[in-house]
């Protein structure tokens, strides 16, 4: 079975700052993954997304992720973190074959400190 | 752009109200999807359906089950609402084939007193 970690339940940056949120999955063969956001009382927006190719993928909004298989990771970056990109961000995995849902994380809140 | 659209934002039920949940999806995806989003939690599979009138379980069915008689139309239903059932409900559609995105509405506020 397919799962995710996500380790950092909360994290604080200040604006400017360079992010990284973590997330870990378990699958044996490689995964398709993803990144969304959540707003507060919002739903869920996708941030970007690895198929195959290219480790690094680039997102929406100045994000960017990247696929280490040797880690089993798919960590997101930023280089410089906007107020605006306070929220919650979920990683999710999709890979067994016939499940056509997403398996997700626990989510990392993000603060924004100005 | 993709729509999925959650018919009520926010209810307020009794417990043992039979609850219904409309979702519908304007882009004639095939997959449709009920998650449960708790705190803590992330987000938790409830049901999801692949074509009209199929559906399959997910990683927590057990009091819900869920109706799809159209395709672009997807319901989620508590027979017998209970306060553990309060979360916030999340619907979501994507095309067919595993792996693909998927597109969330912007979810339902479901409390049962």
């Amino acid at each position: 079975a397919q799962s995710v970690t996500q380790p950092d339940i909360h994290i604080t940056v200040s604006e400017g700052a360079s992010l990284e949120l973590r997330c870990n999955y378990s699958y044996g063969a490689t995964p398709y993954l993803f990144w969304y956001v959540q707003s507060p009382g919002q739903g869920l927006q996708l941030l970007l997304k690895y198929f195959s190719g290219d480790t690094l993928v680039q997102g929406i909004k100045g994000f960017e992720a990247e696929f280490k298989r040797s880690q089993s990771s798919f960590n997101l970056r930023k280089p410089s973190v906007h107020w605006s990109d306070a929220a919650e961000y979920f990683c999710a995995v999709g890979a067994d074959p016939g499940r056509r849902a997403l398996t997700f994380g626990s989510g990392t809140r993000l603060q924004v400190q100005p | 752009d993709v729509k999925v659209t959650q018919s009520s934002r926010y209810l307020v039920k009794r417990t043992g109200e039979k609850v219904f949940l409309e979702c519908v999806q304007d882009m004639d995806h095939e997959n449709m999807f009920w998650y449960r989003q708790d705190p803590g939690l992330g987000l938790r599979l409830i049901y999801f359906s692949y074509d009209v009138k199929m559906k399959e379980k997910g990683d927590i069915p057990e009091g819900y089950s869920v109706s799809r008689e159209k395709k672009e139309r997807f319901s989620l239903i508590l027979e017998s609402a209970s306060t553990n059932q309060t979360s916030m409900y999340l619907c979501a559609s994507s095309p067919q084939g595993g792996g693909n995105t998927i597109y969330f509405g912007e979810g339902s506020w479901l409390t049962v007193v």
